[in-house]
């Protein structure tokens, strides 16, 4: 099994839907999650960090659930602009980081 | 503007060449790290700089040397390239090292697109 393992997807969404990602991880010492976003040819950005009580950011909101070891990240209101891939981060104990492969999203007219 | 520089862009070697991909980070960032992004593989971590005067492997560390100049430099050397080296090589920084409790998150450079034939 993977370390961190994503969908591929493509999900291709109308706009205005409301859409959902998944990211499972296999280490239980993982300490700190986080969603990039990753336009194509481009660097991968930070999106935000995934906190224990959820959070929310605008029309993002990212959800942590550690008794089945999954990160999530909703998006509402798509907009086209939203299409990139994402990516989910993991923080284990002893300095890594591992990324998943990703998550491809692209929202349509 | 503040952030993580590389050089080159783009590169084109022949196999058994050697090159070096430079880095730097303006953000007085303590920790610094070099990985790859193949298709359908995601980003592998390559070296990783916890902090100046230190180094140690990632994931996928074969083929691969690093220095860590000072605080605001982290350069990646290819002794003898290989066409498996063909990849997209990323450099980031971090505010604290993984070990702190608070780790932020990556800051990325823009790329350096590396073809081996």
């Amino acid at each position: 099994r993977k370390e961190v393992e994503q969908d591929p997807g493509p999900f291709n969404v109308p706009e205005g839907a409301t859409v959902a990602f998944n990211c499972t991880y296999s280490n239980s010492a993982s300490q700190s999650f986080f969603w990039y976003r990753q336009d194509c040819r481009k660097e991968p950005k930070l999106l935000m960090s995934v906190y224990s009580s959820g959070n929310e950011d605008g029309r993002f909101t990212a959800q942590l659930n550690r008794a089945s070891q999954y990160i999530s990240l909703l998006i509402r209101d798509s907009k086209l602009s939203d299409s990139a891939t994402y990516l989910c981060a993991v923080n284990y104990a002893h300095d890594k980081v591992i990324f998943g492969p990703g998550t491809s999203l692209s929202v349509i007219p | 503007n503040a952030g993580v520089t590389q050089t080159p862009k783009f590169q084109v070697l022949k196999t058994g060449q050697s090159m070096t991909l430079q880095c730097a980070q303006d953000m007085n960032h303590n920790s610094m790290y070099w990985y790859r992004q193949d298709p359908g593989m995601g980003l592998r971590l390559i070296y990783y700089s916890a902090s100046e005067g230190t180094t140690d492997k990632g994931e996928v560390p074969n083929g691969y040397n690093v220095s860590r100049l000072n605080k605001r430099e982290f350069s990646l050397r290819l002794e003898s390239a290989a066409p498996s080296q063909t990849s997209v090589y990323f450099c980031a920084s971090s505010e604290r090292g993984l070990r702190g409790a608070s780790y932020s998150g990556y800051t990325f450079g823009s790329g350096t697109r590396l073809t081996v034939v």
